[in-house]
């Protein structure tokens, strides 16, 4: 039971180029979302997504698209990289109560990208 | 917006000695408090959540505390160990609602 996987783990990105981060899970969980980490801060919602077919923007979406074609998959498309979006990206996936997240949320590993 | 409010303060702790991490909340709307451990390159790991209708709740090791009144969730690790070592987050979330809010953390540094 692999839990969620991302890759790549590590990224390096001039500015404006695109690219996607890959998240998959196999714990068969209905939602799943993105968050960046940056120094000294918690975690920032940027996408979720609570089935597939479905997506919705969280805190920080501006710059990133999303898409959710099956229930494992939940890519994570950067447009056009700024070096504002030099972080590290979490992918994170729950069961789903009623179509609502549990508070128990399964994290990959990270992506750490940089943008020069 | 409203956020859960935590610094990121280091908390160094004798192995062997119980650790206390506190954490700030502004949102009362909140119905769960969570605590995530994160170890170094990895990603956060629940630990244990709280609601609102509750003061207290044990684990295995852990006690979480929350006082509305304050605002305030504190999570207490018993007899903290090497492998206690992380940093340490509060999150909120809302009964109907799809979003984790995250503090800043606070790293425990365990001491052998």
């Amino acid at each position: 039971n692999a839990g969620v996987t991302q890759t790549p783990k590590f990224q390096v990105l001039k500015t404006g180029q695109s690219m996607t981060l890959q998240c998959a899970q196999d714990m068969n969980h209905e939602y799943m979302s993105w968050y960046r980490q940056d120094p000294g801060m918690g975690l920032r919602l940027i996408h979720y997504s609570v089935g597939a077919g479905i997506t919705d923007q969280g805190e920080v979406p501006n710059g990133y698209n999303v898409s959710r074609s099956t229930t494992e998959d939940f890519p994570l498309r950067l447009l056009s990289a700024a070096p504002s979006q030099t972080s590290v990206y979490f992918c994170a996936s729950s069961y789903s109560v009623r179509g609502t997240m549990n508070t128990e949320a399964f994290f990959g590993q990270g992506t750490r990208l940089t943008v020069v | 917006g409203e956020s859960v409010g935590l610094h990121l303060p280091t908390l160094s702790v004798q192995e062997g000695d119980n650790s206390i991490i506190n954490c700030a909340y502004s949102n009362s709307a909140s119905d769960y408090f969570i605590w995530y451990k994160q170890e170094s390159g990895k990603g956060p790991q629940f630990i244990i959540d709280i609601r609102s209708n509750m003061d207290k709740r044990q684990g295995q090791r852990v006690t979480v505390l929350l006082n509305k009144t304050v605002k305030h969730l504190s999570l207490q690790i018993a007899a903290t160990q090497p492998g206690d070592s992380a940093v340490y987050f509060c999150a909120e979330k809302e009964a109907a609602g799809n979003k984790l809010t995250f503090g800043g953390g606070t790293r425990v540094l365990v001491k052998p």
